[in-house]
C-alpha cells in the first residue's frame, strides 16, 4: 500500500539557516511526488513536484527537492530560511496509472517554526 | 491558471442543520474533484473522489449519506453535510484535477482555499 512518512512533526530553525524536511514514501513503482505548503487557515500551495527526469527539482520560493529512488526519499531543502516560510509542509505521493482518476496520499506534515 | 475556489470560506451552523459547500474550478474543466477533511494540526484525509456525471467514490469509513457529493458539471462540485453535529466541525478542502486532457497537469490536483465548518 502507498504511504508517506514525514518523521519530523515539528522543526525550528533560525532565520537565514538552511532547512531540510524529510519525506519517505512507500510505493511499488516510480511515483509522482509533491511538496505542499499550508499557512494557518489556508488551503495548500504547491511548492514543487517530481514526475520524471532530473531528480533534483526546483520549486517556488527558493525550495528544491531531490528524488532518491534508492532511499525512497524526496526531501525538501532551502538554503536560507525566511520568517515567512513558517508554515506546515506536506509531502504527498500520487498514484501513477493510466486513468482520469488519481489519488494523493499525504504525510502527516511538518510544522516549521522560524526563530528571528 | 488552475484556480480553484470554495464557498463559503467559513460557516457556522446549528446542530441538525445541513450545510452545502461549493468547489469551483475557475479556469479549467475538472474531470475529477476530491474532497478532503482536515482536523486541527493533522494531515488531509481524503473523503471522496467524484467524476463529473458519476456517483462519488467514498473512502472507507466515510458515511456517504452524511456527506453528499454532487459533481454536476465540469467546473462545480458540492459537498453537503447533512444533519451536521459538532463532531463534523472541521476544515474541508476540495481539489480539482483536469485529468488526461491537459498532459502537463496529469495527475496533478489544484486545491481550493478550504472551508471552515463550525457546528454549534
Amino acid at each position: 500500500a502507498q504511504s508517506v512518512t514525514q518523521p519530523d512533526i515539528h522543526i525550528t530553525v533560525s532565520e537565514g539557516a538552511s532547512l531540510e524536511l524529510r519525506c519517505n514514501y512507500s510505493y511499488g513503482a516510480t511515483p509522482y511526488l509533491f511538496w505542499y505548503v499550508q499557512s494557518p487557515g489556508q488551503g495548500l500551495q504547491l511548492l514543487l513536484k517530481y514526475f520524471s527526469g532530473d531528480t533534483l527539482v526546483q520549486g517556488i520560493k527558493g525550495f528544491e527537492a531531490e528524488f532518491k529512488r534508492s532511499q525512497s526519499s524526496f526531501n525538501l531543502r532551502k538554503p536560507s530560511v525566511h520568517w515567512s516560510d513558517a508554515a506546515e509542509y506536506f509531502c504527498a505521493v500520487g498514484a501513477r496509472y493510466g486513468g482520469a482518476t488519481n489519488k494523493l496520499i499525504f504525510g502527516t506534515g511538518t510544522l516549521l517554526a522560524v526563530q528571528p | 491558471g488552475a484556480v480553484v475556489s470554495q464557498h463559503p470560506s467559513w460557516v457556522i451552523c446549528k446542530s441538525g442543520t445541513s450545510v452545502k459547500i461549493e468547489c469551483r474550478s475557475l479556469d479549467f474543466q475538472a474531470t475529477t474533484m476530491f474532497w478532503y477533511r482536515q482536523f486541527p494540526k493533522q494531515s488531509l484525509m481524503l473523503m471522496a473522489t467524484s467524476n463529473e456525471g458519476s456517483k462519488a467514490t467514498y473512502e472507507q469509513g466515510v458515511e456517504k449519506d452524511k456527506f453528499l457529493i454532487n459533481h454536476a458539471s465540469l467546473t462545480l462540485s458540492t459537498l453537503t453535510v447533512t444533519s451536521a453535529h459538532p463532531e463534523d466541525s472541521s476544515f474541508y478542502i476540495c481539489s480539482a484535477s483536469p485529468g488526461l486532457a491537459v498532459r502537463r497537469s496529469y495527475n496533478e490536483q489544484f486545491f481550493g482555499p478550504g472551508t471552515r465548518l463550525t457546528v454549534l
